[in-house]
């Protein structure tokens, strides 16, 4: 199985600041055939179900605000919040789909400094 | 909007079954392209795949819940369930039922609520 791990398990970030979250897998996620890496990024506030923010490593999803974004390839991938919001506050994880079963990173806390 | 929800009991005792449905609405379980699954969250920690379906019917496990884990579709309740046997404590947790796009592993666009269990005599 691949094996996801995120950094830091913890970030406090000041309002309107830049908050970078690191994910490492254990093998590459980029597919050669189609140049796609199988990486996702979802939010999670408390008492609530994941949101998906990313999916292909930088994809965003419909409705998700343009100060969320993903970056990298192979085994390395970052998610940037470029001017951080009091609704960001959350635990963010990252996902691969490369293989399966897929697998979640540890998730990353992020609060406001 | 697409809405999932999960329903089933709340308490379930340790060596029986965890019986859980997610009822899908404002939207078809029959749409190509898109898997069901379930996924558990167990207290203060992340995000677990146990398994999902196609409509057709075709499943797909986490091969560590494989053993005890059969996942069911019904089509014409837009409905599709989880049965987990033979539960611990270790599988007290908040339980998503969620839509995959594209492959029956791949991300997640549509999560329900969730609904949590506890395994307790």
């Amino acid at each position: 199985d691949i094996v996801m791990t995120q950094s830091p398990d913890s970030l406090a970030v000041s309002l309107g600041e830049r908050a970078t979250i690191n994910c490492k897998s254990s093998q590459s996620l980029l597919y050669n055939s189609n140049n796609q890496n199988y990486l996702a990024w979802y939010q999670q506030k408390p008492g609530q179900p994941p949101q998906l923010l990313i999916y292909w490593a930088s994809s965003r999803e419909s409705g998700v605000p343009d100060r969320f974004s993903g970056s990298g390839s192979g085994t390395d991938f970052t998610l940037t919040i470029s001017s951080l919001q009091a609704e960001d506050v959350a635990v963010y994880y990252c996902q691969q789909y490369y293989s399966t079963p897929c697998s979640f990173g540890q998730g990353t806390k992020l609060e406001i400094k | 909007q697409l809405q999932l929800q999960e329903s089933g009991p709340g308490l379930v005792k340790p060596s029986e079954t965890l019986s859980l449905t997610c009822t899908v609405s404002s939207g078809s379980i029959s749409s190509s392209n898109y898997y069901w699954g379930w996924i558990r969250q167990p207290p203060g920690k992340g995000l677990g795949w146990i398994g999902s379906i196609y409509y057709s019917g075709i499943t797909y496990y986490n091969p560590s819940l494989k053993s005890r884990v059969t996942i069911s579709v019904d089509t014409s309740k837009n409905q599709f369930s989880l049965k987990l046997t033979s539960v611990t404590a270790a599988d007290t947790a908040v339980y998503y039922c969620a839509r995959a796009r594209g492959g029956h592993y791949y991300y997640m666009d549509v999560w329900g609520k969730g609904t949590t269990v506890t395994v307790s005599s």
